[in-house]
């Protein structure tokens, strides 16, 4: 079946540094992948959306890129401050076709500690 | 700020109660979701609706049901409450967008806990 896998549950970084998070997929071919943001007890934050024929997309000091071969995104924030620390989830629609409902990755939490 | 709502935001009820969490948004999103999520634990799809009068189960099997009969409204109902029912139920709605469904804005959840 088809899965949606965050490989990191936690991560741990120092201020300043370049958070790297891993995406991967298995079983199928999303048209799109999309980062959220989720605080503890709040809803997920849309951050950034990447298609299958974008190799990487940019936002502030975000960003993201999307390999085909490798069935994997990779999600950077750079200049990391303590206000990055959260969850952030990697989200697919949930079939090959572009038009579905989005299913979430377990999400890695990051912590920027100063 | 997302135009997306949800009461109540905390419920603590009694095993076997019937209960309705409502959502609503004043973006005119066609698509509206509801999913569920434990503590520490990933978000999962349970109910979607693409439009009034349409709705589908997500890919969590869930005792709930919703409905839509206006746009801007898809409550989620639970007939019998059961301890099993307790997490946090988030609600979503995004635009259509071509071949692709565009980003989610969520609600603020509704935390059940079922005694």
């Amino acid at each position: 079946s088809q899965k949606i896998e965050q490989n990191s549950e936690a991560l741990n970084i120092q201020e300043g540094k370049t958070a790297t998070l891993t995406c991967n997929y298995t079983n199928y071919s999303p048209a799109y992948l999309q980062w959220y943001r989720q605080d503890p007890g709040r809803g997920p934050v849309f951050l950034l959306l990447i298609r299958e024929n974008e190799k990487e997309k940019r936002k502030e000091r975000l960003k993201v890129t999307f390999d085909t071969t490798l069935k994997q995104s990779l999600f950077h924030i750079t200049a990391s401050q303590p206000a990055d620390s959260a969850t952030y989830l990697c989200v697919s629609p949930w079939r090959d076709s572009g038009n579905t409902p989005l299913v979430f990755g377990k999400g890695t939490r990051l912590s920027v500690i100063a | 700020e997302a135009d997306i709502y949800q009461t109540p935001r905390y419920l603590v009820i009694g095993t076997g109660k019937k209960i309705t969490l409502e959502c609503s948004q004043t973006m005119g999103h066609d698509k509206m979701y509801w999913y569920q999520q434990d503590p520490g634990m990933e978000l999962h799809l349970i109910h979607y609706s693409y439009g009034v009068n349409s709705t589908e189960k997500g890919d969590l099997s869930s005792e709930s049901t919703v409905s839509r009969i206006r746009t801007e409204h898809f409550p989620l109902t639970l007939e019998s409450a059961r301890p099993s029912h307790t997490s946090q139920y988030l609600c979503a709605s995004s635009e259509a967008r071509g071949g692709y469904t565009g980003e989610l804005f969520f609600g603020e959840g509704s935390r059940l806990t079922v005694l």
